[in-house]
């Protein structure tokens, strides 16, 4: 079965603190591709990013780092001295099978505050 | 990357009436997808059509009924909907796996 965990509902932090939220997937394909997107309150999803199962490489893009894990099965992003403009609800997805259906975690929602 | 467009951004309908919701895709991709977004629940994919044939269907109530005339446009009509269908409608469009959503349209039903 294709599942995305997102066990982090909801994470409140202060302006500059480095937070870490956690995906955790499952999947019986060996190709497989991992994404996660920004919800602001606005409500349109913005892609940030998109991984293959053959490359575990870290990346970094900004403030921004994702940390795959194939052993884990975790696919784990950073925001590194968050932002108020951060807050938002994240959301990590699993791309599966054909037609390029896009299986959800629940989402973890995250309040940055001054 | 953006480029997909949804219009209403905002629609308020009563449960008898006959709306329609409009996605636009710039992206020249070839799969698009309709999306529910309901509060405290998950993303609930609807529809799903690649080269303009429907090619999921997730089950969804027959008072929802989508059309894809073309690679670009993607439609959502609604009929006699109740007041639980109250919800962000989120469209999307891929070409590789990659979906990049439209800003969505919030739907209130009295």
């Amino acid at each position: 079965a294709q599942k995305v965990t997102q066990a982090q509902t909801e994470i409140s932090v202060v302006e500059k603190e480095d937070v870490t939220l956690d995906c955790v997937y499952e999947t019986r394909d060996t190709t497989y591709y991992l994404f996660w997107y920004k919800q602001p309150p606005s409500g349109e999803l913005v892609f940030l990013i998109r991984r293959n199962s053959f490359d575990e490489q870290n990346e970094i893009s900004g403030r921004y780092s994702w940390n795959f894990q194939k052993s884990t099965s975790s696919f784990n992003f950073t925001i590194t001295a968050s932002q108020v403009v951060d807050s938002a609800v994240y959301f990590c997805a699993l791309l599966s099978g054909g037609y390029n259906k896009l299986i959800f975690g629940a989402g973890t929602r995250l309040a940055v505050h001054p | 990357e953006t480029g997909v467009t949804q219009t209403p951004r905002h629609l308020v309908m009563g449960m008898t009436n006959k709306k329609s919701l409009k996605c636009e895709q710039h992206l020249g991709h070839n799969a698009m997808y309709w999306y529910k977004q309901s509060a405290k629940k998950p993303l609930e994919l609807m529809f799903v059509y690649s080269l303009e044939e429907r090619v999921e269907n997730n089950s969804v109530p027959s008072r929802f009924s989508p059309e894809c005339p073309n690679s670009s446009h993607l439609f959502l009509h609604l009929h006699t909907l109740q007041p639980e269908d109250s919800a962000l409608y989120l469209c999307a469009s891929s070409q590789d796996g990659t979906q990049y959503f439209g800003p969505g349209t919030r739907l209130l039903v009295l």
